[in-house]
């Protein structure tokens, strides 16, 4: 049972203008979201995360939504640029756990 | 600083082979991890080091050990590979203090073939 959801497995946006990447949970007992980017070949990088207390955070052109209720976030990539273009994880972690639990990952294309 | 190390980056291996793979962080982190992802799939965790002398099964522990070596350094071994082992494996590793808000900063992988 997958606990943490990206349905979308790709994603096209033209360079400069919103990418908007989601991200569903089933866990009510994860309480700290990450969201991890992956270029080929290489490990993943963090990027940007929030804790259950807050219901946004800001990184520059990153912006992360957590919405409780409807267990769901989604990470704001504005504007968006050629080298965005990778594979986004979201990943979410229960409370004093170690475990992070991943999402299947979304496929990032910035058109230039 | 080098962040996380990881060797071999690439390894072929027959069916019933062993071998260690090697993690390496120069961060002066407490909590270290090992993780596989398959294609199409998130990453899983393999098993865990809270703090060094102590280690934990993830989701997928079985057919894999792990040794924490010291502070700086935890290994993944397979004692007799196996053709579902194929994998690409990444190592983390996590600051010190509770695990509350720690972010994991991964390794470049190390590619495994098992034929």
């Amino acid at each position: 049972d997958q606990q943490v959801k990206q349905n979308s497995p790709s994603l096209s946006v033209q360079e400069g203008r919103i990418s908007i990447l989601n991200c569903d949970y089933t866990n009510s007992m994860f309480d700290y979201f990450l969201w991890y980017k992956k270029y080929p070949a290489e490990g993943p990088t963090f990027l940007i995360s929030i804790s259950s207390i807050k219901d946004k955070n800001e990184d520059g052109r990153f912006t992360v939504f957590l919405n409780k209720s409807a267990k769901h976030l989604s990470l704001h990539i504005v504007p968006s640029q050629p080298g965005d273009s990778a594979v986004y994880f979201c990943a979410a972690r229960g409370a004093g756990s170690y475990q992070l639990t991943f999402g299947k990952g979304t496929k990032l294309s910035v058109i230039p | 600083n080098a962040g996380v190390t990881q060797t071999p980056k690439f390894q072929v291996l027959k069916t019933g082979q062993s071998m260690t793979l090697q993690c390496a962080q120069d961060m002066n982190h407490n909590s270290m991890y090992w993780y596989r992802q398959d294609p199409g799939m998130g990453l899983r965790l393999i098993y865990y080091s809270a703090s060094e002398g102590t280690t934990d099964k993830g989701e997928v522990p079985n057919g894999y050990n792990v040794s924490r070596l010291n502070k700086r350094e935890f290994s993944l071994r397979l004692e007799s590979a196996a053709p579902s082992q194929t994998s690409v494996y990444f190592c983390a590793s996590s600051g010190g203090g509770t695990a509350a808000q720690e972010t994991q900063y991964f390794g470049p992988g190390t590619r495994l073939l098992v034929l």
